[in-house]
């Protein structure tokens, strides 16, 4: 069965500085990577996704993932961090078979100092 | 658009009684629709898979007859805990596939279940 690792459970960086978290998954053929972001007592909203094609990913709210064949890993970065960006984040991998369920990583806590 | 409205946000009830919470596509039509729940600082555990006008397809070690889901149209999800006790107070969001796999999936904004 497919599953991800954030080995990341909490992150605290400075506002303006650069933030990298990171996402590795095991499967056993390349399967479609998402991150996503929670805020407190909220549901989830897509940042990016991964199907196909150019590895490095463009995202909403500046972010940015790059997909790693040889290290399964689907990293998410963003040059500058605002605060607002405080948030839980969560890798997700999705499978096209198995009733297209999504697994979730145990997620990331972001904090960020002003 | 596709956009998911989840109702209520937050419930209170007491041990012993059902809740329902909706789980509503605004602007799509959602043939499949999935229920997770979320313990505090913890990540989203599926339930089930919720499929229009067929049953559900639960997760290993969900209990089907606690956790009622119905998916009678291609718009309405429902979940209804039933006889609920302490322990199934949680954070539920429920989430539809939009179109195939390659849309992604769009969340509805989670109910805080507690139970007293």
């Amino acid at each position: 069965a497919q599953s991800v690792t954030q080995p990341d459970i909490h992150i605290t960086v400075s506002e303006g500085a650069s933030l990298e978290l990171r996402c590795n998954y095991s499967y056993g053929a390349t399967p479609y990577l998402f991150w996503y972001v929670q805020s407190p007592g909220q549901g989830l909203q897509l940042l990016l996704k991964y199907f196909s094609g150019d590895t490095l990913v463009q995202g909403i709210k500046g972010f940015e993932a790059e997909f790693k064949r040889s290290q399964s890993s689907f990293n998410l970065r963003k040059p500058s961090v605002h605060w607002s960006d405080a948030a839980e984040y969560f890798c997700a991998v999705g499978l096209t078979g198995g009733g297209n369920k999504l697994t979730f990583g145990t997620g990331t806590q972001l904090k960020v100092e002003l | 658009g596709a956009v998911v409205s989840q109702h209520p946000s937050r419930v209170i009830c007491k041990s012993g009684t059902s809740v329902k919470i909706e789980c509503r596509s605004l602007d799509f039509q959602a043939t499949t629709m999935f229920w997770y729940r979320q313990f505090p600082k913890q990540s989203l555990m599926l339930m089930a898979t919720s499929n229009e006008g067929s049953k559900a397809t639960y997760e290993q070690g969900v209990e089907k007859d606690k956790f009622l889901i119905n998916h009678a149209s291609l718009t309405l999800s429902t979940l209804t805990v039933t006889s609920a006790h302490p322990e199934d107070s949680s954070f539920y969001i429920c989430s539809a596939r939009v179109g195939t796999l390659n849309y992604g999936y769009t969340f509805g904004s989670g109910t805080r279940l507690t139970v007293v």
